[in-house]
């Protein structure tokens, strides 16, 4: 099955600054991959995604970046604010008939005002 | 529209014990899915279905049992709860590609 890494667990930012947040994944046939952010005590919510025919999708101040050769994905918050402060779960879609999500463990930001 | 709904919000269970977690949406949404969340370990597939009538196991299925009688309701039974079913469960339902959570159930075995 499909098996998801996520780096680094823990990320700490100045306000202002960008974070940059990696997930590598094992199945080759992977189609999807949304980014969830987790605030404390609540549900992950979806903030982006892509699919493995886009190379890059951008919204507002958090962009993801996909390498289907190195099977590798990436998460780009630009002009961090103390609100994205949480936590991010990366995940593939690893096989079509299935649909199941594989998440990775999870990085958890904090922006330094 | 209330989206993914969950009950109960907390729960406590002796050793041996049995209970249902409740999850519906009302999005129509063929596919649901549970996962449970431990410290460090993201989100674990337990089961799934892509329809009603239709359920398979995921990624740690042992210990838990699912039906999917209607497209709305997808409930979680643990049959004989244990310390290591501790965890916090997410029920989740999903269109053609996003997926929504529901709030959460947090269970404690003791």
């Amino acid at each position: 099955g499909e098996n998801v890494e996520q780096h680094p667990s823990t990320l700490s930012v100045q306000e202002g600054d960008s974070a940059v947040i990696k997930c590598t994944y094992s199945d080759s046939a992977s189609n999807y991959f949304p980014w969830y952010k987790q605030e404390l005590g609540k549900r992950p919510q979806l903030i982006i995604d892509i699919r493995s025919n886009v190379g890059e999708k951008k919204d507002q101040r958090i962009a993801v970046t996909l390498n289907k050769t190195a099977k590798h994905f990436s998460l780009h918050i630009t002009e961090t604010q103390p609100e994205d402060s949480a936590v991010y779960f990366c995940a593939a879609q690893g096989d079509t008939g299935r649909r199941a999500l594989t998440f990775g463990s999870g990085t958890r930001l904090q922006v330094q005002p | 529209n209330a989206g993914v709904t969950q009950t109960p919000k907390f729960q406590v269970l002796k050793t041996g014990q049995s209970m249902t977690l409740q999850c519906a949406q009302d999005m129509n949404h063929e596919y649901m899915s549970w996962y449970r969340q431990d410290p460090g370990m993201g989100l674990r597939l337990i089961h799934y279905s892509v329809g009603a009538g239709i359920t398979d196991q995921g990624e740690v299925p042992n210990g838990y049992n699912v039906s999917r009688s209607t497209t709305e309701d997808f409930p979680l039974r643990l049959l004989s709860a244990a310390p290591s079913q501790t965890s916090v469960y997410f029920c989740a339902s999903r269109s053609t590609d996003t997926q929504y959570f529901g709030p959460g159930t947090r269970l404690t075995v003791l």
